[in-house]
């Protein structure tokens, strides 16, 4: 069971670079998310989509753009990568609908730029 | 706006149940209580969610209070795996996102 599977594990980037992390899930999920994790802080919705064909901002979308290719890959896309966006990145995905089903975490994608 | 309460820490014996509290005297009607986990750099994995009634699986119990201001999780056997920082999370039915506090930090020592 790969369930959410996120590549890169880990990357280093320049200021300035751009970058596109990877998501893809085998769960059949309408919906699919992109959080970032700080140190020592909980984790923060960048973009959701709730599904194929749809994408929204979440809390903390500057600096982002995401693209939801089909229904298992979410991409998100660093244009002009920031120290400030040195950070753990989550993807997560879910089946959508009332109540909302529990979200399913890959295991992160650890992001350092210099 | 923290929805959520939990203590910080808490340490467990192997073995033995542990119970982590969480305060939500704010949740309103339609609002669920969901409980993640984060193992050392690994991604949350979910646990268990509630709306009134307890709820058990294979991971957890969940026993929230009749007013719904408070729950418990329980682990009923302990492990050192369990050793994670527990976020407990109410979401409503128009939150597209969880909001993770500070959790807790549990500690299962041998």
């Amino acid at each position: 069971n790969a369930g959410v599977t996120q590549t890169p594990k880990f990357q280093v980037l320049k200021t300035g670079q751009s970058m596109t992390l990877q998501c893809a899930q085998d769960m059949n999920h309408n919906s699919m998310y992109w959080y970032r994790q700080d140190p020592g802080m909980g984790l923060r919705l960048i973009y959701y989509s709730a599904s194929e064909g749809t994408t929204d901002k979440g809390e903390v979308p500057n600096g982002y753009n995401v693209s939801r290719l089909n229904k298992r890959e979410f991409s998100l896309r660093l244009e002009s990568a920031a120290p400030s966006q040195t950070s753990v990145y989550f993807c997560a995905s879910s089946e959508w609908g009332l109540p909302y089903q529990p979200q399913h975490f890959g295991d992160g994608t650890r992001l350092s730029i210099l | 706006d923290a929805k959520t309460t939990q203590p910080p820490s808490m340490d467990c014996a192997e073995g033995r149940a542990a119970n982590l509290p969480c305060n939500h005297s704010t949740i309103s009607g339609n609002e669920y209580v969901y409980w993640y986990r984060q193992i050392h750099s690994q991604g949350p994995q979910y646990i268990i969610h509630g709306l009134k009634n307890n709820e058990t699986n294979e991971m957890a119990s969940l026993i929230i209070t009749e007013d719904r201001k408070s729950s418990t999780l329980i682990l009923p056997h302990a492990t050192l795996r369990d050793t994670a920082v527990y976020y407990c999370i109410v979401r409503g039915n128009n939150d597209y996102k969880l909001s993770f506090g500070a959790g807790t930090t549990v500690t299962v020592r041998a």
